[in-house]
């Protein structure tokens, strides 16, 4: 069965420092989504692609988070500096096409640290 | 068992029994919805979907019903297992915009 592929799934950093999760959606899926699920609460939108095109970072704090799907494919999400507040899960998803039904999935997250 | 959604995020059910988790969502234009599933640091887990011109729709075990008049959504499982012990979350989708949110989650636990 086809999946969607994060890595790293564990990753701790200094404040400060640079750090950048990598995300290869289901083969085909146009739709790609990264979400920020911090511990014990629901997934929140960092942003959305439609194949290459952001299609919304309303919620992407971007003065230090950045994200890019170049080809359309695999997506890289960035952060620098990072900060305490950043630790979390970061969710990486995928969808042929979510507003004609179909289905969304998700990968097994990467875990960021702090410290 | 049953839940009140996003104001009792925990559920506790006997081994056997049939759960109910209720989600409470807020656009009465979100016409596709989802529940997941996601147990202990890993990935939401796809479970049921339902399209809004849809009032119920059944899988393996469970259940999800619609009631577009009051903006609810419940996920019922049958027989619940220990396995079935996660965090349950439904989510809605706008169809204008493309919009995709989730709700705080329930946790689900299933007492042997």
């Amino acid at each position: 069965e086809a999946e969607v592929a994060q890595s790293p799934r564990y990753k701790i950093t200094e404040k400060s420092q640079a750090v950048a999760f990598w995300c290869d959606p289901i083969s085909g899926h146009a739709t790609l989504y990264w979400y920020r699920q911090i511990l014990g609460q629901g997934p929140e939108l960092l942003v959305q692609f439609q194949d290459e095109s952001v299609v919304d970072d309303s919620q992407l704090p971007k003065d230090r988070f950045s994200a890019e799907r170049l080809k359309g494919v695999d997506s890289t999400l960035k952060i620098q500096p990072a900060e305490l507040g950043d630790s979390a899960m970061y969710l990486c998803a995928s969808s042929l096409d979510p507003v004609s039904g179909n289905t969304i999935y998700f990968g097994e997250g990467s875990w960021l640290t702090v410290v | 068992g049953e839940s009140v959604g996003l104001h009792l995020p925990t559920l506790s059910v006997q081994e056997g029994d049939n759960s109910i988790i209720n989600c409470a969502y807020s656009n009465s234009a979100s016409d596709y919805f989802i529940w997941y599933k996601q147990e202990s640091g890993k990935g939401p887990q796809f479970i049921i979907d339902i399209r809004s011109n849809m009032d119920k729709r059944q899988g393996q075990r469970v259940t999800v019903l619609l009631n577009k008049t009051v903006k609810h959504l419940s996920l019922q499982i049958a027989a619940t297992q220990p396995g079935d012990s996660a965090v349950y979350f439904c989510a809605e989708i706008f169809n204008t915009g493309n919009q995709f949110y989730f709700g705080t989650g329930t946790s689900l636990t299933v007492i042997p």
